[in-house]
């Protein structure tokens, strides 16, 4: 069985500060993650794609990624209160890049204090 | 932006009824897909499509769900008798399948209520 671990959380932090929302997964053979944010209700919103171990920035987003250790985290900076939303890891399911068949973390709950 | 559209928003409907629920992925898009969220719970996979069949399932897609693209644009999920535990967002999202690049982008869902 193909899983996804997040802490549910909720994660709470300052406004200003780092938050960092960690993901571990089981397949080693997975090449494909995603971070997803999730208001309530709404749809999964695409923030950042990670494809190769290291770092990748994207404004005050940072995607890190190490295969080795089967572990996916996503560093916010200067953290808002608009970022308050539950974050949801990703991994393409492998040998499912054909088919591009999404295995999904439970979520961790960001909440960003004024 | 291009994105993808789901209609409708919010369906209640009876236990044993059929519903079809109606995306549209965006225009360049090859891969298609059905996801649910049961409320409080993972994002699930349902089906992926492509080139106009079934590429994959999951064990939650038996024969009561199926998936169709009637036309050039529409995309559609049909539960032929829905059940208590159908209800949930269902998901449309869909991917373009560019070189080292595999980002689903999703629709607003449509809320599945069976009574």
């Amino acid at each position: 069985q193909k899983e996804v671990e997040q802490n549910s959380g909720p994660l709470s932090v300052p406004e200003g500060a780092i938050a960092s929302l960690n993901c571990t997964y089981s397949d080693r053979g997975s090449q494909s993650f995603f971070w997803y944010r999730q208001y309530s209700g709404k749809s999964p919103e695409l923030i950042m794609s990670i494809y190769s171990n290291g770092d990748k920035e994207d404004g005050r987003f940072t995607a890190q990624l190490n295969k080795a250790s089967q572990y996916v985290s996503l560093l916010i900076r200067d953290s808002q209160p608009s970022d308050s939303a539950t974050y949801l890891c990703a991994v393409m399911a492998h040998g499912s890049s054909n088919t591009g068949k999404l295995i999904f973390g439970q979520g961790t709950t960001l909440q960003v204090k004024p | 932006e291009p994105e993808v559209t789901q209609t409708p928003s919010h369906q209640v409907t009876q236990m044993g009824q059929e519903v079809i629920l109606r995306c549209v992925p965006i225009s360049n898009h090859l891969y298609f897909y059905w996801y649910r969220q049961i409320l409080g719970q993972k994002v699930e996979f349902l089906v992926s499509f492509y080139n106009n069949e079934i590429s994959e399932k999951s064990e939650i897609f038996d024969d009561q769900f199926s998936v169709e693209r009637p036309d050039g644009s529409n995309f559609t999920l049909k539960i032929r008798s829905t059940k208590l535990e159908d209800s949930a967002m269902y998901f449309c999202a869909s991917y373009r399948a560019q070189l080292h690049s595999y980002e689903q982008y999703f629709g607003p869902g449509t809320r599945l209520t069976v009574t």
